[in-house]
């Protein structure tokens, strides 16, 4: 079974705290995801990363960096935590065969930021 | 831009109801469509996808959906729904983006709520 980890579950941090959440896929994937999900918003992608030390902005870049040094470790980082980004975070992996891909998700870490 | 619509944003039905949800999207090439589930308090599941074939795809617990690629929809049914349906409901389409990796698009998500 793929499996895609991510170091917390919960986490509670102060305005201005750097913050490093840390996501990991075990079958070798190349295409990994951080989207963060908000009520009536639904997903919605923050960066992707296509290979090791490539990344690309998605859709709500700002305030966010991304790390991929490693091929199976993809992490967000918060420079400067904001109320506004407390959310829930999910990280995914696409496995792709054949042209038909399969998205796997971590369980999330529901981030507060006080 | 490429984009997923799901246009009922809370659902509220008696058990035994019949269950469509829709789901429209945006991009003209080739897809792949997913829908998941989110149980209170639990994280994302797979329910169905299509990939190609048959248009009419069953997944887990009795739903299944179909692909009508003329009307870019990809709509969720069940025939007869259960209070344990109760969740939060995701349409998904993958594509490729330019940059060479492929996305999986969300729509913002239907909520269904069924009543005992």
């Amino acid at each position: 079974d793929v499996k895609v980890t991510q170091s917390s579950r919960y986490l509670v941090k102060r305005t201005g705290e750097k913050v490093f959440l840390e996501c990991v896929q075990d079958m070798d994937h190349e295409n990994m995801f951080w989207y963060r999900q908000d009520p009536g918003l639904g997903l919605r992608l923050i960066y992707f990363s296509y290979d090791v030390k490539m990344k690309e902005k998605g859709d709500i870049p700002e305030g966010y960096s991304v790390s991929r040094e490693k091929k199976e470790r993809f992490s967000l980082i918060l420079e400067s935590a904001s109320t506004n980004q407390t959310s829930m975070y999910l990280c995914a992996s696409i496995e792709e065969r054949e042209s038909r891909y399969e998205q796997y998700f971590g369980p999330g870490t529901r981030l507060t930021v006080t | 831009a490429q984009s997923v619509s799901q246009h009922n944003h809370h659902v509220i039905l008696s058990e035994a109801a019949s269950l469509e949800l829709g789901c429209n999207y945006s991009y003209g090439g080739t897809v792949n469509l997913f829908w998941y589930v989110q149980y209170p308090g639990q994280h994302l599941q797979l329910l169905l996808k299509y990939f190609s074939g048959d248009p009419l795809v069953k997944g887990i617990k009795g739903f299944e959906a179909e692909f009508i690629k003329s009307k870019f929809s990809f709509n969720l049914r069940k025939p007869s729904v259960q209070w344990s349906d109760t969740a939060e409901y995701f349409c998904a389409v993958n594509a490729y983006l330019e940059a060479g990796a492929n996305n999986l698009f969300f729509g913002t998500g239907t909520r269904l709520t069924v009543i005992p």
